[in-house]
């Protein structure tokens, strides 16, 4: 069993829809949890970051992470052809980067207009 | 303010060379750590340097090592190439690598070993 588990897709849904991107994780020890954007042939950038479970806003993204089911969501309200693009999710026991980010392999998803 | 820079962004090299890839952190950043991005493996943690020590180092042999200059940049450096670290090598930056860090990365550099 891998550590992190994300479907890697392809996504593909209509513009203005809310798409729902999901990880699972083996280890409870994990506490920070990340989503990455990444285009095709550029680095991974940073889109949310949170600590233990909850939820996180920011503007049309959110992050949920319910750590007794060891499950992390990211959602997109209305989806814009630029949001496609592969999304990773990483996660930390330390939340610094010292210990390493641990990643699911991403979901590639595409946006039609 | 800049982002990670790294260089070179492409580069070829023959099995058995070996390659050198550096990367300059977000000013105030001390914490530079590598990975390795392929497409049957993910994003795989290479090592982490904070004041030009190494504080942890993923499952990778021995071929790849780094170091960390008095300046927080930091080089990676892989001997005898084989043709499987054909890859996006990636260099991330944060302040400290702490709890709470944020950890933000560089576009890469691509190798290519044929």
């Amino acid at each position: 069993q891998k550590e992190v588990e994300q479907d890697p897709g392809p996504l593909s849904v209509p513009e203005g829809a809310i798409v729902s991107l999901n990880c699972t994780y083996s280890n409870s020890a994990f506490q920070y949890f990340m989503w990455y954007r990444q285009y095709s042939r550029k680095g991974p950038e940073l889109l949310m970051y949170t600590y233990s479970s909850g939820n996180k806003e920011d503007g049309r993204f959110t992050a949920q992470v319910d750590k007794s089911s060891k499950y992390i969501s990211l959602f997109i309200r209305d989806s814009q052809p630029s949001d496609s693009a592969t999304y990773l999710c990483a996660m930390s026991f330390s939340g610094g980067g010292a210990d390493g980010l641990t990643f699911g392999k991403g979901t590639h998803l595409i946006i039609q207009p | 303010k800049a982002g990670v820079t790294q260089t070179p962004r492409y580069l070829i090299k023959t099995r058995g060379q070996q390659v050198t890839l550096s990367c300059s952190p977000i000013s105030g950043h001390r914490s530079v750590s590598w990975y390795q991005q392929t497409p049957g493996q993910g994003l795989q943690f290479l090592f982490e340097y904070f004041s030009e020590t190494q504080r942890n180092k993923g499952n990778f042999p021995g071929r790849f090592s780094g170091r960390q200059f008095s300046n927080s940049r930091s080089e990676m450096n892989v001997s005898t190439l084989e043709l499987g670290d054909s890859a996006l090598y990636l260099c991330a930056s944060s302040t400290t690598g702490t709890s709470g860090n944020t950890i933000y990365f560089g576009e890469g550099s691509w190798l290519t070993v044929v």
